[in-house]
């Protein structure tokens, strides 16, 4: 158990539908962020937030739509999406998003789009 | 570009020391070396890290040569439970640069 609760664990969605993944930290972090992890690839980060303003974004496509409406929430919104976005999708938090201070992760949300 | 190198796979017996080795050759003065691990179908744990020293906490030990171009993480006494990626990076403290995680090296410990 590390603080950081992903819900839901395992989401199954055809192209059009339109979700949401949430994230929760209970560890008083700053920091929070969204990562991709597909099938044999390495970790790709996706957005940071920081005292809940996004300060990065890398270069994700417009269907994937962060939110982070406190420093203790994050959620992913996720909509018209394509096969090849099938992953596990894992949030992080941090003390903060300047220091690289130990990124505690949730257990991830297994993504299938059909 | 990848900063580090680390072999994509390890096999430990059981209650052996594990030794995961990483090269990072073009490590800069102000950057630290970080490990993660991650086990199968769970989000990536941290596990130590280190500048110039070598450190040791409940989980590992971290030694960085001298040069700082290697380290090597050390589980003392691997258990089944120890069986996972492991991902040495290279990374300065603070800043805004971009976290990468590798491809890692895949640990088995057999029993």
């Amino acid at each position: 158990e590390t603080g950081v609760t992903q819900t839901p664990r395992h989401l199954v969605m055809g192209m059009t539908n339109k979700k949401s993944l949430k994230c929760e930290q209970h560890l008083g972090h700053n920091a929070m962020y969204w990562y991709k992890q597909s099938a044999k690839k390495p970790l790709e980060l996706m957005f940071v937030y920081s005292l809940e303003e996004r300060v990065e974004n890398n270069s994700v496509p417009s269907r994937f739509s962060p939110e982070c409406p406190n420093s203790s929430h994050l959620f992913l919104h996720l909509h018209t999406l394509q096969p090849e976005d099938s992953a596990l999708y894992l949030c992080a938090s941090s003390q903060d998003s300047r220091s690289f201070s130990e990124q505690y992760f949730g257990p991830g949300t297994r993504l299938t789009v059909t | 570009d990848a900063k580090t190198t680390q072999p994509p796979s390890m096999d430990c017996a059981e209650g052996r020391a594990a030794n995961l080795p990483c090269n990072h050759s073009t490590i800069s003065g102000n950057e630290y070396v970080y490990w993660y691990r991650q086990i199968h179908s769970q989000g990536p744990q941290y596990i130590i890290h280190g500048l110039k020293n070598n450190e040791t906490n409940e989980m590992a030990s971290l030694i960085i040569t001298e040069d700082r171009k290697s380290s090597t993480l050390i589980l003392p006494h691997a258990t089944l439970r120890d069986t996972a990626v492991y991902y040495c990076i290279v990374r300065v403290r603070f800043g805004n640069e971009k976290l990468t995680f590798g491809t890692g090296t895949r640990l088995t410990i057999i029993p």
